[in-house]
Parts: structure tokens; sequence; C-alpha cells
């Protein structure tokens, strides 16, 4: 099983700031990564696929990057609705699936 | 419209069972994989199981000899038949659709996703 750990655990991040959020493999799990974003209440949304191609409709302030078993989420400029947990999820070498324990990014 | 709609949640008593469902409007189920995610509360996702368009299943250790994922195509619906539940499988179970990356020809990743259902397993 492919275990995928993310750091940090929360991050608090200025309106307007950068936000980056980490992501590791425990073996290669070469471009096939996804990110997803939760707000509370609602279902994930997938923001992410193949480590930095952006799902339909994401705004272009949310960009990844990475292959093999380390990765990045980047959010350039914060803005208030980016308030929520983000997961990463491997799909190179499955079942299972596996997510990451998930960051929260809050507002400082 | 696409639509993925789970019920079925609920209180149920630790050793009873319960069975979710997962109707599919938009796309048909039976050429799709499909899937069930859950969040424990406090707690980050967990993949719980997978049933193929061929209709072969696989599960999470966590849940294998309890849990049974099936569809009814007729229905267009998948289920979560929930054996023997335990305290940790309360949680909030999402019902997705896993993609295919049509760049790359790798599916496993998880492009729609229902509301989810509540479940608490509880005596």
């Amino acid at each position: 099983e492919v275990v995928m750990t993310q750091s940090p655990d929360t991050l608090s991040v200025s309106p307007g700031e950068r936000a980056t959020l980490s992501c590791r493999a425990s073996q290669s799990v070469s471009s096939n990564l996804a990110w997803y974003q939760q707000k509370p209440g609602q279902p994930p949304r997938l923001l992410i696929y193949r480590a930095s191609t952006r799902a339909t409709d994401i705004p272009a302030r949310f960009s990844g990057s990475g292959s093999g078993t380390e990765f990045t989420l980047t959010i350039s400029s914060l803005q208030s609705e980016d308030i929520a947990f983000y997961y990463c999820q491997q799909y190179n070498n499955w079942p299972p699936l596996t997510f990451g324990g998930g960051t929260k990014v809050e507002i400082k | 419209e696409v639509q993925l709609v789970e019920s079925g949640g609920g209180l149920v008593q630790p050793g009873g069972s319960l069975r979710l469902s997962c109707a599919v409007s938009g796309f048909i189920v039976s050429n799709s994989y499909m899937t069930w995610v859950r969040r424990a509360p406090g707690k980050g996702l967990e993949w719980v199981s997978v049933i193929y368009s061929d209709g072969t299943t696989y599960y999470a250790d966590s849940v294998k000899g309890r849990f049974t994922i099936s569809r009814d195509n007729s229905k267009n619906t998948i289920y979560l038949q929930m054996h023997s539940p335990r305290a940790e499988d309360t949680a909030v179970y999402y019902c997705a659709r896993v993609g295919l990356d049509t760049a790359t020809m790798i599916s496993g990743l998880f492009d729609l996703w229902g509301q989810g259902s509540l479940v608490i397993v509880s005596s």
C-alpha cells in the first residue's frame, strides 16, 4: 500500500498571500497524484490531477507540481473562499486508493 | 445534469446492518468504476470500496468481509451493505465516480461526488 503523508497539518495564511502544501508518497507514484478541496458540509472537489493539471472550472491561482514521491499544491493568492481541508491522493498503484491525512488551510 | 444522491444513512447499532444507496443520473454506472469513500469525525478521507464496470469489487482492509458493494443496473444505483458495523465505521459516506485521465489512460481519480450520507454506529 502506498502511504501518503501531508504537511503541515494546519496552515495559517494571510489573505492575498501564498499557501504551499506538501504531499509525500512512500514510493514513487509517477505523476498519478490528485488534489482535492473539501469545505465544511460539502463533498470533496477535484482540484488537480496528473500532479499539475487543473480540473474543470478550477481557478488559475491553484497549481500543482512534483513527480515521483514529492508533490506540492500552491494557492498563489489566498482568498477567503479557499478556507478548507486539502487532500492529496495517489492513483498509481491501487487498490487501495490512498489519501494523505489532509491539510487545513485557515486565515491568519 | 449529473447527480449522485446517497440515501440510507442513520443510526445503527454495533453488530447490526445498514444499506446505503447512491442513485446516479447523467451517466451509466455499469460503464463506470464506482466507489465509496468515507470521512470519520475529525479524520481524513478514507477509500472504502470500488466496483468496476465488469463487476469486480475491492475493499479496504478495514471493511473487508463486513461490507459489500453492489449495483443495480436497471436503477442506475450502487449500494454499500454494511454488516456488523463498529463504532469506528461512524462517518459520512460518499459515493464517487472513479474517473479516467484520458491523457494517460490511467483511472483512479474521483471526478464526481455525491453529497454524502451520515452513518452513526452506536448503541
